[in-house]
């Protein structure tokens, strides 16, 4: 089993509607969660990092994190043409020294 | 406050040639990560240098690949001797080694004619 799966999509959806992006992991010892944002043709960008369970909101975007089931959720309120992009969930290694990514949701929001 | 800058955005190189990638990190940054992006692969971690010091790489391929990170400068990743399969997004990324947020810059795109 892979450390962090993601499910590549794509995934289509109408202006305003609400997104849910997820990804699994393997090891109940992460305790650092993060979802980037990559546009094509660009670097990535940190979007939410949360710690531990629970959920975490900034704007349109909140993250959930259920240790229970080894789940990670971004959800996206409202979605905007400009929410286009590729999402990208990543859990550091044991070590500490790298960020694992999950291989990214490529997301279209039609206007 | 400039983010990663990478050089060049894009390097096109025969086979059998060398790559050299270079990578400035955010101003005050002692971390750099070097990651590679494969079309259907996702984001792969190939090493992680702080000022002088290889601190993990165990992501990099065993030949023709390696990553400095001088006292003064920027942050190289050397391929040697180049094959088509090097072709690929490489992103460097950098942090100040209390969290996890890491700054990417807009990547090289490397291709092996």
């Amino acid at each position: 089993q892979k450390e962090v799966e993601q499910d590549p999509g794509p995934l289509s959806v109408p202006e305003g509607a609400i997104v849910s992006l997820n990804c699994t992991y393997s090891n109940s010892a992460f305790q650092y969660f993060m979802w980037y944002r990559q546009y094509s043709r660009k670097g990535p960008e940190l979007l939410m990092y949360t710690y531990s369970s629970g959920n975490k909101e900034d704007g349109r975007f909140t993250a959930q994190v259920d240790k229970s089931s080894k789940y990670i959720s971004l959800f996206i309120r409202d979605s905007q043409p400009s929410d286009s992009a590729t999402y990208l969930c990543a859990i550091p290694n044991q070590a500490g020294t790298a960020l694992i990514f999950g291989k990214g949701t490529t997301l279209s929001v039609s206007s | 406050n400039a983010g990663v800058m990478q050089n060049p955005r894009h390097l096109v190189r025969r086979r059998g040639q060398e790559a050299r990638l270079r990578c400035s990190p955010v101003k005050g940054h002692s971390h750099v990560y070097w990651y590679r992006q494969l079309p259907e692969e996702g984001l792969k971690f190939m090493v992680y240098l702080q000022k002088e010091n290889i601190i993990d790489e165990s992501g990099m391929p065993k030949e023709r690949f390696s990553a400095e990170f001088p006292k003064e400068g920027p942050s190289i990743l050397r391929i040697q001797q180049v094959v088509r399969g090097d072709s690929a997004a490489y992103f460097c990324a950098s942090s100040s080694g209390t969290d996890y947020g890491y700054t990417f810059g807009s990547g090289t795109r490397l291709t092996v004619v």
